[in-house]
């Protein structure tokens, strides 16, 4: 199946400060990504689509201008955590899904960037 | 969850048994697909079902799907321990590409 790589597994920053994560498909090109985010023994809750090109579209609740998403290529999106603080500790995980596929076929998710702010 | 409930939240079972696991969703679906997530870690593919298909088999495992009551099951036979594991369903909506978890259910195969 096709690669979908997230960058970094894990990663600890201080309260405060800002944190990339990427997700790139390796040998696809995605016109959309997906970001999630999963507390401790909870589900995964779609946070935001991230489309190539144009703005990203941002589910109920989540902040936009905290958790920043820019998808500047086919094989590239990012996720910015601005101003991190200890509630925003969590696992992120991200998914591909290839260009042009239809709707009833799989996205490929990235093995996930583990966020501890202290 | 975003998208419904499984059931049971949390399964305990002897290596050999089989573990059913059931997910309920609210919206119309294109297709529904079932992962497995070891603790902490990302997600494994599993098993995608359509919603115009009403059983799928992939080795140990068995999906059915019934689109009238918006419900999936997923069976997994002669569990083993390594087996042990959360696992979600994931529906894809009619309405564009989105994915959207089910709360999960967390398997427990002792050995």
């Amino acid at each position: 199946g096709a690669v979908v790589s997230q960058h970094p597994s894990w990663v600890i920053c201080k309260s405060g400060t800002s944190v990339k994560i990427e997700c790139r498909s390796l040998d696809f090109q995605a016109t959309t990504m997906f970001w999630y985010r999963q507390f401790p023994k909870q589900s995964l809750m779609l946070m935001a689509t991230s489309n190539e090109g144009s703005k990203a579209t941002y589910e109920q609740g989540v902040e936009k201008d905290k958790f920043l998403i820019n998808h500047a290529s086919l094989t590239l999106s990012t996720l910015t955590v601005t101003s991190a603080h200890p509630e925003d500790s969590s696992f992120y995980i991200c998914s591909a899904r290839e260009s042009g596929t239809p709707m009833n076929t799989e996205a490929f998710f990235g093995q996930g960037t583990r966020l501890t702010v202290v | 969850s975003q998208q419904g409930e499984e059931d049971p939240q949390a399964l305990s079972i002897q290596e050999g048994e089989n573990a059913t696991m059931n997910c309920s969703y609210k919206t119309s679906i294109n297709n529904l697909q079932w992962y497995r997530q070891n603790s902490g870690r990302g997600l494994v593919h599993l098993i995608l079902i359509r919603s115009n298909e009403r059983e799928k088999h992939s080795g140990r495992l068995r999906v059915t799907l019934d689109t009238s009551k918006k419900s999936s099951s997923l069976l997994i036979t002669a569990s083993r321990a390594a087996d042990t594991a959360s696992y979600f369903c994931a529906t894809g909506g009619t309405g564009g590409f989105k994915t959207i978890f089910g709360a999960g259910t967390r398997l427990f195969v002792k050995a």
